[in-house]
């Protein structure tokens, strides 16, 4: 079964503080995207992460991805307010067959 | 301006009205998607297409249709909704090759 799985679901950070978003998907792909989601609004591409050991960075958000263990991280540096959204991992197992994880609801205090 | 569009943004509707949800992109992307959001499950695929009159089902198709005549046209059909069906729904495309995702608005549909 084609899944994947997010942590933690619900985040509430102070600003100036790091941290990590983990997607765990449990069969072998090499492409992964995350998107950021504000409330009503639709969804924002972030990151596209094609190969393993990529890792792409964008101001204080960076996103890696390991093939071999399934994983991807969103690492957040110094959080802002601004960055406050939902945040969502997504697997593309080929020919547009995209799964989601159920996303990250991240609040940033200040 | 590249984007996607769906209409309505907005239906509320009664249980086993045929409607249909409309998506169009401008970006001539070979790939295109339906989505539904609902709370705690995050976007689940309904179906998707590689390209004009291949389509595909994805994750959750039960109840949905899709046809894919032109190659920016993606339109969605219930043919007889219902109350489980009440949801956010969003259309996206993309090129081919491994390039991003762009999605429409969302279309919130309520099913009485």
């Amino acid at each position: 079964e084609l899944k994947v799985e997010q942590n933690p679901l619900f985040l509430s950070m102070q600003e100036g503080k790091n941290y990590t978003i983990y997607c765990n998907y449990s069969t072998t792909s090499d492409r992964l995207y995350w998107y950021r989601q504000d409330p009503g609004k639709s969804l924002e591409s972030l990151f596209v992460l094609l190969s393993n050991g990529a890792v792409k960075q964008e101001g204080r958000l960076m996103a890696s991805l390991d093939t071999k263990a399934r994983l991807s991280t969103l690492h957040i540096t110094a959080a802002v307010h601004d960055l406050s959204a939902t945040y969502f991992c997504a697997v593309d197992y080929g020919d547009n067959d995209m799964r989601f994880g159920a996303g990250t609801r991240l609040t940033v205090k200040p | 301006e590249a984007q996607v569009t769906q209409n309505p943004r907005y239906l509320i509707t009664v249980t086993g009205k045929k409607l249909t949800v409309t998506c169009s992109q401008n970006m001539n992307h070979e790939y295109m998607s339906w989505y539904r959001q609902d709370p705690g499950l995050g976007l689940r695929q309904i179906y998707y297409s590689m390209n004009v009159e291949v389509t595909d089902k994805g994750d959750v198709p039960e109840g949905y249709k899709v046809s894919r005549k032109e190659k920016r046209n993606f339109p969605l059909i219930l043919e007889s909704p219902s109350p489980n069906q009440t949801s956010l729904y969003f259309c996206a495309s993309r090129g081919t090759g491994r390039s991003e995702q762009f999605f429409g608005p969302g279309t919130r549909l309520t099913v009485l």
